[in-house]
C-alpha cells in the first residue's frame, strides 16, 4: 500500500479565512513533505518533516504553518492567504529522509478569493 | 542554485514506438534520481528510481543514469496512448540526507494512436 490521503480535495477560501489541509499515511514513513504546484510548473518543496520534527522550511511565508501531530499525520494551516497562493498543494511521504522514494497524495486544489 | 533541466516538449511519438525522455542536473553530488508521471489535473506518480550508473529496467520502462555526464533518461518501450502525460525528473541533491527533491520542468509526452 503506497497511499497518502489528503483532505479536502478542493478548497475555496477568502483572504481573511483560516483553514487547514490534512495529510495521512499509514506506511510507517518517517519523512513527510508539503509541496506547492502551480499550473504547468513542477512541484516546489515547502516543508520537510523528519521523524516529526521540522527539518526544512524553504523560506515559506508565515501565513503557511505546518504541523506534524504524529508520525502518520501532517497538517498545513492557512491564514490570510493571497490569491497568488492558489495552487495544488501536495503532501508526500518517504521511508525516511535518506530514502527519498516519495509517494504523493492526490493533492488539495486551493483557490483563494 | 541546484538545477534540473528537461526539454518541455511536447514530445510526440506514434503508438508502439520508443519514447526517450532526457534530464540533466547541475549538482555533481546528487545521489538519487526519480521519474514521476503526472496526468493532467492529477498528482505525480513515482514510476522509476535509480541510484547507480547504468540501466534499470521495470516492465516497459528503463531508466539510465550517467553520473559523469550528469544525465539521466527514461525510455518507454511500446508506447501507448495511456502513456500520454507529463514526465517529471526529480533529483535528491547533496548532501542527500534531507529528503529534498528538486524537480525539472517536466516533459509532455503525446503518444498518437
Amino acid at each position: 500500500d503506497t497511499e497518502v490521503t489528503q483532505t479536502p480535495k478542493h478548497l475555496v477560501m477568502g483572504m481573511t479565512n483560516k483553514k487547514s489541509l490534512k495529510c495521512e499515511q499509514h506506511m510507517g514513513h518517517r519523512a513527510m513533505y508539503w509541496y506547492k504546484q502551480k499550473a504547468k510548473k513542477p512541484p516546489e518543496l515547502m516543508f520537510v518533516y523528519s521523524y516529526e520534527k521540522l527539518s526544512i522550511n524553504e523560506s515559506v511565508p508565515s501565513r503557511f504553518s505546518p504541523e506534524c501531530p504524529n508520525s502518520s499525520l501532517l497538517n498545513l494551516h492557512l491564514h490570510a492567504l493571497q490569491p497568488e497562493d492558489s495552487a495544488l498543494y501536495l503532501c508526500a511521504s518517504s521511508q525516511d529522509p535518506m530514502n527519498t522514494e516519495a509517494f504523493f497524495g492526490q493533492g488539495t486544489r486551493l483557490t483563494v478569493v | 542554485q541546484k538545477e534540473v533541466e528537461q526539454n518541455s516538449g511536447p514530445l510526440s511519438v506514434p503508438e508502439g514506438a520508443i519514447a526517450s525522455l532526457n534530464c540533466t542536473y547541475s549538482d555533481r553530488g546528487s545521489q538519487s534520481f526519480f521519474w514521476y508521471r503526472q496526468y493532467s489535473g492529477k498528482s505525480p506518480e513515482l514510476i522509476m528510481f535509480i541510484y547507480s550508473n547504468g540501466d534499470k529496467e521495470d516492465g516497459r520502462f528503463t531508466a539510465q543514469l550517467n553520473k559523469a555526464s550528469q544525465y539521466v533518461s527514461l525510455l518507454i518501450r511500446d508506447s501507448q496512448p495511456s502513456d500520454s502525460a507529463t514526465y517529471l525528473c526529480a533529483v535528491n541533491p547533496a548532501p542527500g540526507n534531507t529528503g529534498k527533491l528538486i524537480f525539472g520542468q517536466g516533459t509532455t509526452l503525446q503518444v498518437k494512436p
